[in-house]
């Protein structure tokens, strides 16, 4: 079954200094892979997605993903943490993207710390 | 471009009762999932639609219902509620499932 493991529950990053999130995938076809970010008591915001093409994704908020097949890997990254980045992330992936039977599968998510 | 509006955003209801849940997706959007968060089972997948046709199904039991009216517009509904149906809900739409999937910003029930 398709599964997204991320290894991280919380990170604590300093203010700005850089951020790595992992992010690794279970699913024997081509992945269309997401980042999700949400704040305490808030819907999930889009940050970027990878469906083909160039591995290195561009998102919004100063955000990018590297999509690594060998290593069925997409980290997230931020080369400058701001404290308004202290939320929860959470990266997915689709299912059965051809067959109309789409659904999101998600990590258990990675908590984020900004500290002073 | 509107975004994804959830309906209500807070509920509390007693066990027992059941509920009713709305979105409204972003306009042209034909596809609705639905999808529930809770601490301990994080976000779970509980059933798409798509022009009116429920197209897939989670592991979800039978009180959970829903459906899509002919606006895209959709409703879930959760019969005889259990504590453990306590949980934000959260609605996504897309079109044609390329570009991504925007959320709502959900409905927390909350059961007592």
């Amino acid at each position: 079954a398709q599964s997204v493991t991320q290894p991280d529950i919380h990170i604590t990053v300093s203010e700005g200094a850089s951020l790595e999130l992992r992010c690794n995938y279970s699913y024997g076809a081509t992945p269309y892979l997401f980042w999700y970010v949400q704040s305490p008591g808030q819907g999930l915001q889009l940050l970027l997605k990878y469906f083909s093409g160039d591995t290195l994704v561009q998102g919004i908020k100063g955000f990018e993903a590297e999509f690594k097949r060998s290593q069925s890997s997409f980290n997230l990254r931020k080369p400058s943490v701001h404290w308004s980045d202290a939320a929860e992330y959470f990266c997915a992936v689709v299912t059965n993207m051809n067959t109309g039977f789409q659904k999101l599968v998600f990590g258990t998510g990675t908590r984020l710390l900004v500290s002073p | 471009k509107a975004g994804v509006t959830q309906t209500p955003r807070y509920l509390i209801k007693t066990r027992g009762q059941q509920v009713t849940l709305s979105c409204s997706p972003i306009s042209g959007h034909r596809s609705v999932s639905w999808y529930q968060q809770t601490p301990g089972q994080g976000l779970q997948f509980l059933f798409e639609y798509f022009s009116e046709t429920q197209r897939n199904k989670g592991n979800f039991p039978g009180r959970f219902s829903g459906r899509q009216f002919s606006n895209s517009r959709s409703e879930m509904n959760v019969s005889t509620l259990e504590l453990g149906d306590s949980a934000l809900y959260l609605c996504a739409s897309s079109f044609p499932g390329r570009d991504g999937y925007t959320f709502g910003s959900g409905t927390r029930l909350t059961v007592v």
